[in-house]
C-alpha cells in the first residue's frame, strides 16, 4: 500500500527550532522527487520545498527560504523538514507529497503550531 | 498573492457540468494539476498533464487549456464531488511551484 505519514508537528514557541518527518511506505522513493506544502487554518495550499530524488536540486519558496532545509535519507525512505526561526506565519499543516508530473501521492499532513 | 488565479466560489445543479477555471501567465508554458480538497482531509490528485485522470477518478472528471487558462470540467456533477479544487503549476521563473486560491464546489 502506498503511504506517506507525516510526524513531528506540535505547538512551538516563535523564533525556535522544529523538524518534520515523512515516512514513506509502497513505493520506491529514491524514484520520486518529494515535496512539503502547507495549508495554514482555513487557508490554501501552498508550496514550500522540493527536493529532487536523487540529491541534485533542492527548491524553496521565499517565504521559507534560509530558514528551512529540505532533506531526506533514500536509505530510511524519509523525509524531512528543518524549520529553524519559526514565526507565527509558519502555523500550518504540512503535508509531504511524491511529485512526477504533479503531486501524485500525499500523507495525512502533521499541524504545526507557532505561538507563545 | 498566487500567480495561480481562481474564482472563490462556484455552483452547480446536481448532474449538471461545471467548469473551474485558473488562469496564469506560466500556464503558457506548463501545465496545469488539478486537486481536490474535502474538509479535514489531504487533497487528492484528480487531474494531472493536462488531462490525465490517476486510477480510481471518475471520468467525469477532465482537464483542458488554452492560452493562460487551464480549466477542470465535471460533466455531471455529484454530490460527492462538494469540495475545494486547486490548480497547480510551475510559477513564471520554472523554478517554483504554485497553488491557486482554490475554489470551492457547491453542488446544489
Amino acid at each position: 500500500q502506498v503511504q506517506l505519514v507525516e510526524s513531528g508537528g506540535g505547538v512551538v514557541q516563535p523564533g525556535r527550532s522544529l523538524r518534520l518527518s515523512c515516512a514513506a511506505s509502497g513505493f520506491i522513493f529514491s524514484s520520486y522527487d518529494m515535496h512539503w506544502v502547507r495549508q495554514a487554518p482555513g487557508k490554501g495550499l501552498v508550496w514550500v520545498a522540493g527536493f529532487s530524488y536523487d540529491g541534485s536540486n533542492k527548491y524553496y519558496a521565499d517565504s521559507v527560504k534560509g530558514r528551512f532545509t529540505i532533506s531526506r535519507d533514500n536509505s530510511k525512505n524519509t523525509l524531512y523538514l528543518h524549520m529553524n526561526s519559526l514565526r507565527p506565519e509558519d502555523t500550518a499543516v504540512y503535508y509531504c507529497t511524491t511529485r512526477g508530473d504533479a503531486f501524485h501521492i500525499w500523507g495525512q499532513g502533521t499541524m504545526v503550531t507557532v505561538s507563545s | 498573492s498566487s500567480e495561480l488565479t481562481q474564482d472563490p466560489a462556484v455552483s452547480v445543479a446536481l448532474g449538471q457540468t461545471v467548469r473551474i477555471t485558473c488562469q496564469g501567465d506560466s500556464l503558457r508554458s506548463y501545465d496545469a494539476s488539478w486537486y481536490q480538497q474535502e474538509p479535514g482531509q489531504a487533497p487528492v490528485l484528480v487531474i494531472y498533464a493536462e488531462n490525465n485522470r490517476p486510477s480510481g477518478i471518475p471520468d467525469r472528471f477532465s482537464g483542458s487549456s488554452s492560452g493562460n487558462t487551464a480549466s477542470l470540467t465535471i460533466t455531471g456533477a455529484q454530490a460527492e464531488d462538494e469540495a475545494v479544487y486547486y490548480c497547480s503549476s510551475r510559477d513564471s521563473s520554472g523554478n517554483h511551484l504554485v497553488f491557486g486560491g482554490g475554489t470551492k464546489l457547491t453542488v446544489l
